[in-house]
């Protein structure tokens, strides 16, 4: 069965300061995608990346970047130089290939960040 | 605004009541996605529509749930005889077949949600 463990259930820092949010994930299959997605407190949640399985090169964009590695089954989230505004859950999630008949997500419980001022 | 929305925002009702909540997805998305998020959760699959076609549906989805998207624009799902245990943000999700805008199908965008208290 797909799962997706995110321990860290609320990380707080200082303004500025890198955070790394963990995401650890479990599937069969051999082709699958992860997901990052940040929920502020309004509630929507907002796209941020996407990454399929057969793609390992980490990705950086603007002060967010990505480590997947598929020998530790793993999809990290760093931030750098923090700021108030990344304040927000962060939720990890896993689908399995279009071939399979189903697009649902299997999402972590997240980590909710606090950026302290 | 060209992305999914969702109505009402919010809805209070009394045990027993029932309810019914709209999602309009992004113009171009024929795949429509329901979830169920509880506080301190992340997101659970409800259903999944391609067009008019209700394609899977999750065992959260009880006989009192009901979801249709009658001519393959906009969702509603309802939720008969509500339950405590029925409060939760009910969240709506889209995604094109193909590639659609630089969107693929295997990412799926959000609406705001609907939070439903039970009393």
């Amino acid at each position: 069965a797909q799962k997706v463990t995110q321990a860290q259930t609320e990380i707080s820092v200082v303004e500025k300061e890198d955070v790394t949010l963990d995401c650890v994930y479990e599937t069969r299959d051999t082709t699958y995608y992860l997901f990052w997605y940040k929920q502020p407190p309004s509630g929507e949640l907002v796209f941020l990346i996407r990454r399929n399985s057969f793609d390992e090169q980490n990705e950086i964009s603007g002060r967010y970047s990505w480590n997947f590695q598929k020998s530790t089954s793993s999809f990290n989230f760093t931030i750098t130089a923090s700021q108030v505004v990344d304040s927000a859950v962060y939720f990890c999630a896993l689908s399995e290939a279009p071939g399979s008949g189903t697009y649902k997500y299997i999402f972590g419980t997240g980590t909710r960040l606090k950026v302290l001022a | 605004d060209t992305g999914v929305s969702q109505d009402p925002r919010h809805k209070i009702t009394k045990r027993g009541q029932n309810v019914t909540f709209r999602c309009d997805p992004i113009s171009e998305h024929n795949r429509l996605y329901w979830y169920r998020q509880t506080l301190g959760q992340g997101p659970e699959f409800l259903t999944y529509f391609q067009n008019e076609a209700q394609l899977e549906k999750s065992r959260l989805l009880s006989d009192r749930f009901s979801a249709e998207r009658p001519k393959g624009s906009f969702s509603t799902l309802e939720i008969q005889r509500t339950e405590q245990g029925d409060s939760a943000m009910y969240l709506c999700a889209s995604s094109p077949t193909g590639t659609s805008g630089g969107a693929s199908t295997d990412t799926q965008y959000f609406g705001p949600g609907t939070r439903l208290t039970v009393l």
